[in-house]
């Protein structure tokens, strides 16, 4: 089963509105999240790496105050894509390691936003 | 700069062949390798991982063959099916991060026609 979930898996909304996404880690506990973005038939493009506790950590080229990341808790980190225009629109997905660094990645099933 | 190189780009394959998607780097601070597989509108899902001190894993129908020599790593999928058909990114983990970052590749396109 999953253990990590994504909400919503689908948004649509008008443009200038500020949309949030969140992201569960489902019976563990996750200290690092990462957020990803991915565009039509492309690889997964690494937004930021957030931090239980701390602020999260961006990729070059990614607006901070964009792509409000909040870690609020060991299960829960949110990306909030504020102010979302048209070309924000896209698939974003999170993932989680399931226990430390080293264990593998597990990925939610992504929440398509679609600004009008 | 692409981390991870992977070709090919897409793939057709007939029901019950063999498919091969490779994978190249450069940085050899990588520790591991895992292959994730996708379909349309999900995730990505763990398929099957590797680390380098092995050469070959085998999971089923799928395994992952590694050449730490030539930095190079490749998924097969036997008795290929209609089931199979997805995106398959490869990926590399640096072990000098602490946070686990992945270097993904750019994706195959599997499909398979029955």
């Amino acid at each position: 089963g999953a253990v990590v979930s994504q909400h919503p898996s689908r948004v649509i909304c008008k443009s200038g509105t500020s949309v949030k996404i969140e992201c569960r880690s489902l019976d563990f506990q996750a200290t690092t999240m990462f957020w990803y973005r991915q565009f039509p038939k492309q690889s997964l493009m690494l937004m930021a790496t957030s931090n239980e506790g701390s602020k999260a950590t961006y990729e070059q080229g990614v607006e901070k105050d964009k792509f409000l990341i909040n870690h609020a808790s060991l299960t829960l980190s949110t990306l909030t894509v504020t102010s979302a225009h048209p070309e924000d629109s896209s698939f974003y997905i999170c993932s989680a390691p399931r226990g430390d660094s080293n264990q593998p990645q597990h990925f939610g099933d992504g929440t398509r936003l679609s600004i009008l | 700069q692409q981390q991870v190189k992977q070709s090919p780009q897409s793939l057709i394959v007939q029901k019950g062949g063999i498919s091969i998607i490779n994978c190249a780097y450069e940085n050899t601070a990588f520790d591991y390798f895992p292959w994730y597989q996708q379909f349309p509108g999900k995730g990505p899902a763990l398929l099957i991982a590797i680390r380098p001190d092995v050469s070959e894993k085998k999971e089923g129908r799928f395994t992952i063959s590694f050449n730490k020599s030539a930095k190079q790593f490749s998924l097969h999928i036997m008795d290929s099916q209609p089931g199979d058909s997805a995106t398959y990114f490869c990926a590399a983990r640096d072990r000098g991060s602490t946070l686990g970052r992945l270097y993904f590749g750019r994706g195959t396109q599997l499909t398979v026609w029955p």
